[in-house]
C-alpha cells in the first residue's frame, strides 16, 4: 500500500527562523515526487521533484529528493507570517501520476 | 501556474440527490484527476481519466460516481445519489504537475 510519513506532524516557529520539513514516501512505480502548500482551500503547487539529490530553490523554499533513501525535505529559510500552511508532500506514481497524501505538517510562522 | 477552474465553488444538497461538479482545465492539458478532502482529513485520490476514459480508480469511487468529458473542455464528476459522508472539499487536478483547481465545498443535509 503506497504510504507518505511526514514530520513533523506540526511545527511552530519565529519570523526569520529557518524550517525543515520531512518527508518519507512508499509507492508502487514512483515518478516523481510534489510538495504542495495548503492555505485555507486547495493546495498550491510548489515543487516537482524526479531526480536523485537535484535540489530545486524558488526564493527562500527548497526542496531535494533521496530517491535511493526514499525521502526528501523542504526548506524554508527567513520564515515569514505568509509562510504559516499545512505542507504536504505527496508522490506521485502508478501508470497515471496519480498522488498519494499523507497528514502533511502545519507550519505556523509567529511574528 | 496554469489555472485550473472548478464551479460552483460551494454547492448543498439534500441526501438521495444527484450532484455534478464541473472542472475546466486549460486546453492543452492531458491528465485529468478528482480528489477529495473531507474536513480535518488528508486529501485522497478518487480517479484519474486519460484519453476520455478512465485510467485509474480508488476504493472511494464506487458506482455512485462517474466522470466525463463531454465536450472537449469541462471534465465533471458525477455523484448520483449522494450521501452524508459525501460532503467534503473536492479538488479538480490537471496534468502530472496536478495544479489544483480552487475546490467545490459539497455539504450534503
Amino acid at each position: 500500500e503506497d504510504k507518505v510519513v511526514q514530520s513533523p506532524l506540526s511545527l511552530v516557529v519565529h519570523e526569520g527562523d529557518t524550517v525543515t520539513l520531512n518527508c518519507s514516501y512508499e509507492v508502487t512505480n514512483f515518478r516523481s515526487l510534489l510538495w504542495y502548500k495548503q492555505e485555507k482551500k486547495a493546495p498550491t503547487f510548489l515543487f516537482m521533484l524526479t531526480s536523485r539529490g537535484i535540489e530545486k530553490k524558488s526564493g527562500r523554499l527548497s526542496s531535494i529528493l533521496d530517491k535511493k533513501e526514499l525521502f526528501s525535505i523542504l526548506n524554508i529559510t527567513a520564515t515569514q507570517t505568509g509562510d504559516s500552511a499545512v505542507y504536504l508532500c505527496t508522490p506521485s506514481g502508478g501508470s497515471n501520476y496519480k498522488l498519494t497524501f499523507g497528514k502533511g505538517t502545519l507550519l505556523t510562522v509567529n511574528p | 501556474e496554469p489555472e485550473v477552474t472548478q464551479t460552483p465553488s460551494h454547492q448543498v444538497t439534500q441526501m438521495g440527490q444527484e450532484v455534478i461538479l464541473r472542472c475546466v482545465p486549460i486546453s492543452n492539458h492531458l491528465y485529468f484527476y478528482w480528489y477529495r478532502q473531507i474536513l480535518g482529513q488528508k486529501v485522497e485520490f478518487l480517479v484519474s481519466f486519460y484519453n476520455n476514459e478512465i485510467s485509474e480508480k480508488s476504493e472511494i469511487f464506487d458506482d455512485q460516481f462517474s466522470v466525463e468529458r463531454p465536450d472537449g473542455s469541462n471534465f465533471t464528476l458525477k455523484i448520483r445519489s449522494t450521501k452524508l459522508e459525501d460532503s467534503a472539499m473536492y479538488f479538480c487536478a490537471a496534468n502530472q504537475e496536478q495544479y489544483f483547481g480552487p475546490g467545490t465545498r459539497l455539504t450534503v443535509t
